[in-house]
């Protein structure tokens, strides 16, 4: 398949275990925050997204936390399973100019 | 509802010639943007056109253009192409904003050789 990133940070983790993606954001302005998981050869799908007067969100299997203080977005995931081997990327959206900010990405790898 | 589709998926070309490349959004949204997602630089903002008008732009040089029609269907344009052209290209879909949630599609593979 596609390779979408060649040096990315990778996250290791074992079927069944929690994972956890860290994310640092860089506009304090930002208000807005997705998650987006991108499998290899296809385009990122949207997973879970967040705005600035929350500081925790769940959906199935996922919930982002928010610490605003540190700029700090993270996504855990709960249960890993080999579906969830992907890259995924945050991406952060100010209010004040629409600007999409989105970070390099980790993959996740899904140990058997 | 179908999600957004992008042709060609894939494109090869060489150094010099131009290429266009299509974004169908989803139904209903009228903002689309494109982007260049390669290894080293992860993903680029290239433009948003919303109501066939360019509302954003990001730094990339005038050889990269691009247009919406009246359906809200988007094309874009590398004219001149180099071989640090050579990227997957998404587009992205939204109701009315670049700000809301965007919806990705598939992306086109473009090799330039």
């Amino acid at each position: 398949g596609e390779s979408v990133g060649l040096h990315l940070p990778t996250l290791s983790v074992q079927e069944g275990d929690n994972s956890i993606i860290n994310c640092a954001y860089s506009n304090s302005a930002s208000d807005y925050f997705i998650w987006y998981k991108q499998e290899s050869g296809k385009g990122p799908q949207f997973i879970i997204d967040i705005r600035s007067n929350m500081d925790k969100r769940q959906g199935q299997r996922v919930t982002v936390l928010l610490n605003k203080t540190v700029k700090h977005l993270s996504l855990q995931i709960a249960a890993t399973q080999p579906g969830d081997s992907a890259v995924y990327f945050c991406a952060e959206i100010s209010a004040w100019d629409d600007k999409i900010i989105f970070g390099k990405g980790t993959r996740l790898h899904i140990l058997p | 509802k179908a999600g957004v589709t992008q042709t060609p998926r894939y494109l090869i070309k060489t150094r010099g010639q131009q290429v266009t490349l299509s974004c169908s959004p989803i139904s209903g949204h009228r903002s689309v943007s494109w982007y260049q997602q390669t290894p080293g630089q992860g993903l680029q903002f290239l433009f948003e056109y919303f109501s066939e008008t360019q509302r954003n732009k990001g730094n990339f040089p005038g050889r990269f253009s691009g247009r919406q029609f009246s359906n809200s269907r988007s094309e874009m344009n590398v004219s001149t192409l180099e071989l640090g052209d050579s990227a997957l290209y998404l587009c992205a879909s939204s109701l009315s904003s670049r700000g809301e949630t965007q919806y990705f599609g598939p992306g086109t593979r473009l090799l330039v050789l």
